[in-house]
C-alpha cells in the first residue's frame, strides 16, 4: 500500500522567511496530492492540492511542486507570518472518483513562525 | 467553522465504561469518516460511510463500533477501551466518497482512557 513520508517533523523560521516541507510517496499510481493545515484545537483544513498532470500550483503565498519521476512533492510558503504556525500534513492517493481510494497522510510538520 | 461539529470535545473514560462520540455535518455531504490522530503519527483512517453505508473498515478493533443513521450524523461507540486508545478522534465529511473530494474536518474529540 501507499506510504507517505514527510520532512522535517519540526520547522522554525523567522517571520518573512520562506518555509519548505518535503514529502515522498511510494505508490507510483498516486496522482492526487493534497496538503492540509491543522491549527491548535482545530481539525485539518485543505489549503492546496495538486494532480499529477501539473508540476506546480500556486495560491498567493503558498505553492506546491511535484516530481512524479522521483515521487516527491513539496509545499513552499513564502513571506511567512505568525498565523502560518500550525501542523502541516501532506497526503497522497490515486484520486479515482469511481471507487474509494484512501487518502494516506504523512506524519505532519510542526511549523513555528517566530515574530 | 467548517460545518462539521463534534461532541464532546473532551472525554475521559475508564477502561470499563461505554461512551459515544457524535459527529454532525451541515454541508449536505454524502460521505463521512472517522480518523484517529495520535501524537507523532499520521492520521489513521478508521471508518468510511457513503450514503449511510459503510464502505471501509480499516482493521479497527471491535471495541470501536461506528453508526451512521443518516448522511448528516455519525457516531463512534466505545466500550472496554485500552489506554493506547487515548487520542484525538476526528470526524470528516466530503461531497462524495473518493480521494479528489475535499474532506472537511471537525475539531475532534480528545479522548483519554484511564
Amino acid at each position: 500500500g501507499e506510504n507517505v513520508e514527510q520532512h522535517p517533523s519540526t520547522l522554525s523560521v523567522q517571520e518573512g522567511d520562506s518555509a519548505v516541507i518535503k514529502c515522498t510517496y511510494s505508490d507510483s499510481a498516486s496522482n492526487y496530492f493534497p496538503w492540509y493545515k491543522q491549527e491548535l484545537g482545530k481539525g485539518p483544513q485543505l489549503i492546496i492540492d495538486i494532480r499529477s498532470n501539473v508540476g506546480e500550483k500556486k495560491d498567493q503565498r503558498i505553492a506546491v511542486t511535484l516530481n512524479k519521476t522521483a515521487k516527491h512533492f513539496s509545499l513552499h510558503i513564502t513571506e511567512t507570518q505568525p498565523e502560518d504556525s500550525a501542523v502541516y500534513f501532506c497526503a497522497a492517493s490515486s484520486g479515482q472518483e469511481t471507487s474509494y481510494d484512501k487518502v494516506i497522510f504523512g506524519p505532519g510538520t510542526s511549523l513555528s513562525v517566530i515574530p | 467553522e467548517t460545518g462539521v461539529t463534534q461532541t464532546p470535545r473532551h472525554l475521559v473514560m475508564g477502561m470499563t465504561n461505554k461512551k459515544s462520540l457524535k459527529c454532525e455535518q451541515h454541508l449536505g455531504h454524502n460521505a463521512m469518516y472517522w480518523y484517529k490522530q495520535s501524537a507523532k503519527k499520521p492520521l489513521e483512517l478508521m471508518f468510511v460511510y457513503s450514503l449511510e453505508e459503510r464502505v471501509e473498515n480499516n482493521s479497527v478493533p471491535s471495541r470501536f463500533s461506528p453508526e451512521c443513521p443518516n448522511s448528516s450524523h455519525l457516531f463512534l461507540h466505545l466500550h472496554t477501551l485500552q489506554p493506547e486508545d487515548s487520542a484525538l478522534y476526528l470526524c470528516a465529511s466530503s461531497q462524495d466518497f473518493g480521494a479528489p473530494y475535499e474532506q472537511y474536518f471537525g475539531p475532534g474529540t480528545r479522548l483519554t482512557v484511564t
